[in-house]
């Protein structure tokens, strides 16, 4: 039921792009995607609900496909700060699944000068 | 604005004893949850709260007890520690499940 993310790791050069999957054999309700400073907690960075858009910031952006019950994170013109693990929490339809979260395994994101 | 508050930071504890972790939130936020953190593992987890009165199993509930005391304060309770409970612990909220989660700092266990 763990969603699987890819890759498990990537390394940038600052101002370079990067997507980050994530996929579920499950149907989903919503996508949630966080990222984690080592040594800190978890920051909320955007959801993703069944049957609504596409979200994000200026270059930091998330796509849903329904269909598939795959995301994916768009990171372009990577910064220094975007370092850090990235998680994709899913949140399955119907039943007593609803309100809780299922989180990947994550996705190890180096930025470098 | 505290936000999510986890006390304590650290803790070590003997095989065999019992503690709990604390966890409480001013966000006003009906849904409260503990998960547990191991390398390579992500975030699993153990129980959560819907609602003031209402908790329910996670993925990984045992050896673990839960209180929601009140809409603020959700609580984790290790009976008996064993060393497969070492982990990072972390609590978290949300206004509802269609909302985003804000955790708190974590609680890092070892069980020795």
């Amino acid at each position: 039921q763990q969603p699987v993310q890819s890759p498990q790791a990537v390394i940038l050069r600052e101002g370079e792009d990067a997507v980050i999957n994530c996929s579920s054999s499950k149907a989903l309700y919503s996508v949630h995607w966080y990222r984690q400073k080592h040594g800190e907690a978890p920051v909320f960075l955007m959801i993703l609900l069944k049957g609504g858009e596409q979200k994000g910031h200026e270059k930091i952006s998330a796509s849903f496909n329904e269909k598939k019950q795959q995301s994916s994170l768009y990171l372009t013109a990577s910064q220094l700060s975007y370092s850090g693990t990235y998680f994709c929490g899913t949140e399955i339809t119907g039943g007593t699944s609803y309100g809780k979260l299922t989180f990947g395994q994550g996705t190890i994101l180096t930025v470098h000068p | 604005n505290a936000g999510v508050t986890q006390t304590p930071k650290f803790q070590v504890l003997k095989t065999g004893q019992s503690m709990t972790l604390q966890c409480a939130q001013d966000m006003n936020h009906n849904s409260m949850y503990w998960y547990r953190q191991d390398p390579g593992m992500g975030l699993r987890l153990i129980y959560y709260s819907a609602s003031e009165g209402t908790t329910d199993k996670g993925e990984v509930p045992n050896g673990y007890n839960v209180s929601r005391l009140n809409k603020r304060e959700f609580s984790l309770r290790l009976e008996s520690a064993a060393p497969s409970q070492t982990s990072v612990y972390f609590c978290a909220s949300s206004l509802q499940g269609a909302y985003g989660y804000t955790f708190g700092s974590g609680t890092r266990l070892t069980v020795v």
